[in-house]
């Protein structure tokens, strides 16, 4: 079974720059898994951010980025807002109409 | 504008049966697949499978495979998510989101707020 790996944690300073990753047990992310990324806060329902690896969803800020970085997808955050501290998940696209998310990386702006 | 509205929260006994519901509205129900996403209390999403309600075509992933049933009613733009036999694991949040799989394009673009489970005896 695929295992998508992401930090279980992360910290950042508000109007700092951040980056969370995600990775795969084995193997390398590439753009062929049209990585996506998904913000959500406490008693929400998921908000898609990122989607095909870097493109900004409807009404994202350009603060949001995504790419590939090294053998991993990344999203960074720039100029973090206190807003921003949410649980954030990738999730990869493994073909044939199969997805695999991350367990999430819970971000906090302190 | 587009929405996903789900049926309302469930409380449950172990080995009862259960359908949730996924109502589409805004764009064209036929023309996107829908999925469907666990959250066990504290934990992360997990992605469960998905349906086309063109054609009914549905896909699972293997950990779901046999243990939930996904179909779709396009005549009423409605997705669903059921149980035959419901266990005290599957006590979660499920959401729906609109999927889009299309050349280039493979991500979940809208959701639904989510229907709570709860199974307690």
């Amino acid at each position: 079974q695929t295992v998508v790996t992401q930090e279980p944690s992360f910290s950042v300073s508000p109007g700092g720059t951040v980056t969370l990753t995600c990775g795969l047990s084995s193997g390398s992310v590439s753009t062929s898994y049209y990585p996506s990324w998904y913000q959500q806060t406490p008693g929400q329902a998921p908000r898609t951010l990122i989607y095909s690896t870097n493109t900004r969803s409807s009404g994202v800020p350009d603060r949001f980025s995504g790419s590939i970085l090294g053998n991993k997808a990344a999203l960074t955050i720039t100029g973090a807002q206190a807003d921003d501290e949410s649980d954030y998940y990738c999730v990869l696209y493994m073909g044939s109409g199969s997805w695999v998310f991350g367990g999430g990386t819970k971000l906090t702006v302190l | 504008e587009v929405q996903l509205v789900q049926s309302g929260a469930e409380v449950k006994k172990p080995g009862e049966s259960l359908k949730i519901s996924c109502k589409g509205s805004g764009y064209s129900f036929t023309s996107y697949w829908i999925g469907w996403v666990r959250q066990m209390p504290g934990k992360g999403l997990e992605w469960m499978g998905i349906i086309y309600p063109g054609d009914s075509d549905t896909r699972y992933s293997p950990s779901f495979q046999g243990q939930v049933t996904i179909s779709a009613d396009k005549s009423i733009s409605t997705a669903y998510l059921q149980w035959s036999s419901l266990k005290a694991s599957d006590t979660a949040m499920y959401y729906c989101a609109r999927t889009e799989m299309v050349n280039y394009y493979y991500y979940m673009d809208v959701w639904g707020k989510g229907t709570t489970v709860t199974v307690s005896s």
